[in-house]
């Protein structure tokens, strides 16, 4: 059974600049997650998404955006990078909403210079 | 700010001995949950407990919850060289929310 797949897994990208991240759940989950890990703040929440419908957010600004499309795979979106943006991104799958623990992908290391 | 807090914040021991570590959280909760990291990688799932239950065990993993001290503590019996890693406890607030609220980690070194 293939894990949480996550890509790509290093970015380097420049200050004003977009990114997308990818995230692939474990086959039959349909809530995905997503984290942002710096040595600052530690583990943050950033949304979450359930069959397509982004069901809770965390405190981050507007420049921050996901999606999820009809196979589960989700997308996260940054748009005008700022250096403080650079941290490790976790997304994590479940089968259910809530209760149970989580799988996490190995991340995507986004640096911004 | 972060749901959590461990104790201590870097544990340092000798391999077969016991490692404690210790997650202090603020609000009421439906589960916590420990996790491991090695070096900045994924997070792999260690354990969770309900708010219900008292303590679990998993192979060398114990978890204790004390929810009326907001506090929770994981306990690896026979400790390995593999066992080093970061240790984060993380609270789920609600059935149905999907957001963990993570505590702070510990650093465990296992000396061989």
């Amino acid at each position: 059974k293939a894990g949480v797949t996550q890509t790509p897994r290093y970015l380097i990208k420049t200050r004003g600049q977009q990114v997308t991240l990818s995230c692939s759940p474990i086959s039959g989950h349909r809530s995905v997650s997503w984290y942002q890990q710096t040595p600052g703040q530690g583990l943050q929440f950033l949304f979450e998404y359930f069959s397509e419908t982004q069901r809770n957010k965390g405190n981050f600004p507007g420049r921050f955006s996901g999606r999820q499309f009809s196979n589960s795979r989700s997308e996260m979106n940054v748009s005008t990078l700022e250096l403080g943006d650079s941290a490790l991104y976790l997304c994590a799958s479940s089968a259910n909403r809530g209760g149970y623990g989580y799988t996490f992908g190995s991340g995507t290391r986004l640096t911004v210079v | 700010s972060q749901q959590g807090e461990e104790d201590p914040q870097a544990l340092s021991i000798q391999e077969g001995e016991n490692a404690t570590m210790n997650c202090s959280y603020k609000t009421s909760i439906n589960n916590l949950q420990w996790y491991r990291q090695n070096s900045g990688r994924g997070l792999v799932h260690l354990i969770l407990i309900r708010s219900n239950e008292r303590e679990k065990h998993s192979g060398r993993l114990r978890v204790t919850l004390d929810t009326s001290k907001k506090s929770s503590s994981l306990l690896i019996t026979a400790s390995r060289a593999a066992d080093t890693a970061s240790y984060f406890c993380a609270t789920e607030l609600q059935t149905g929310a999907n957001n963990l609220f993570f505590g702070t980690g510990t650093r465990l070194t296992v000396i061989p």
